[in-house]
């Protein structure tokens, strides 16, 4: 079975703008939840969709949006990039209902100039 | 107060030591407790995880929750360099999708 992918693996941007990161989830899972990694911050929960609700979301500014398609996969979007923006950006997914190992794909590395 | 603390290490032990990771969380509605296993350039994978208190054995690994305390352990025996990862806890509460993690700790393990 094929895991969690996530793509691109690596990205560079500048200050200001926009970027989107993708993610397919393992077949027949509906929850997709996305997570930034930090050094100084580590895990930090952004949102997860489920059936292309969002279901949950973290604190983060309204910069960071997503969507979940009818394939249950998902993008995540970042707008108006800022350097503190840098970091890993993991997506999980799971069947979604009651409680379910997430299973993470490798993360898209996005770095800010 | 954080919702969840972790010694980020880092942790260096000679190959075959016993090894303690811990955790201490503030939420007393968190009813289950995860470990992920981060390998370097891959994303976190679970390790096991344990509902409420007590302990949860899996080959060389024992995890460890004392909620009355709100303390969570993860014991390696054994340790081998192919444990060389950043381990992180992660409370979780039921009814949500969402994780909570630790900052990891980060073992390095020398033959």
């Amino acid at each position: 079975k094929a895991g969690v992918t996530q793509t691109p693996r690596y990205l560079i941007k500048t200050r200001g703008q926009q970027v989107t990161l993708s993610c397919s989830p393992i077949s027949g899972h509906r929850s997709v939840s996305w997570y930034q990694q930090t050094p100084g911050q580590g895990l930090q929960f952004l949102f997860e969709y489920f059936s292309e609700t969002q279901r949950n979301k973290g604190n983060f500014p309204g910069r960071f949006s997503g969507r979940q398609f009818s394939n249950s996969r998902s993008e995540m979007n970042v707008s108006t990039l800022e350097l503190g923006d840098s970091a890993l950006y993991l997506c999980a997914s799971s069947p979604g209902q009651g409680l379910q190992p997430q299973h993470f794909g490798d993360g898209t590395r996005l770095s800010i100039l | 107060q954080k919702e969840v603390e972790q010694d980020p290490g880092p942790l260096s032990v000679p190959e075959g030591a016993i090894v303690s990771l811990n955790c201490t969380y503030s939420n007393s509605a968190f009813q289950y407790f995860m470990w992920y296993r981060q390998y370097s350039r891959k994303g976190p994978e679970l390790l096991m995880y344990t509902y409420s208190s007590g302990n949860k054995e899996d080959g060389r690994f024992t995890a460890q929750v004392d909620k009355s305390s709100k303390y969570i352990s993860l014991f390696i025996r054994d340790s081998q360099p192919s444990d060389s990862a950043t381990y992180l806890c992660a409370p979780y509460q039921g009814g949500s999708e969402k994780l909570v993690f630790g900052k990891g700790t980060k073992l390095t393990v020398n033959p």
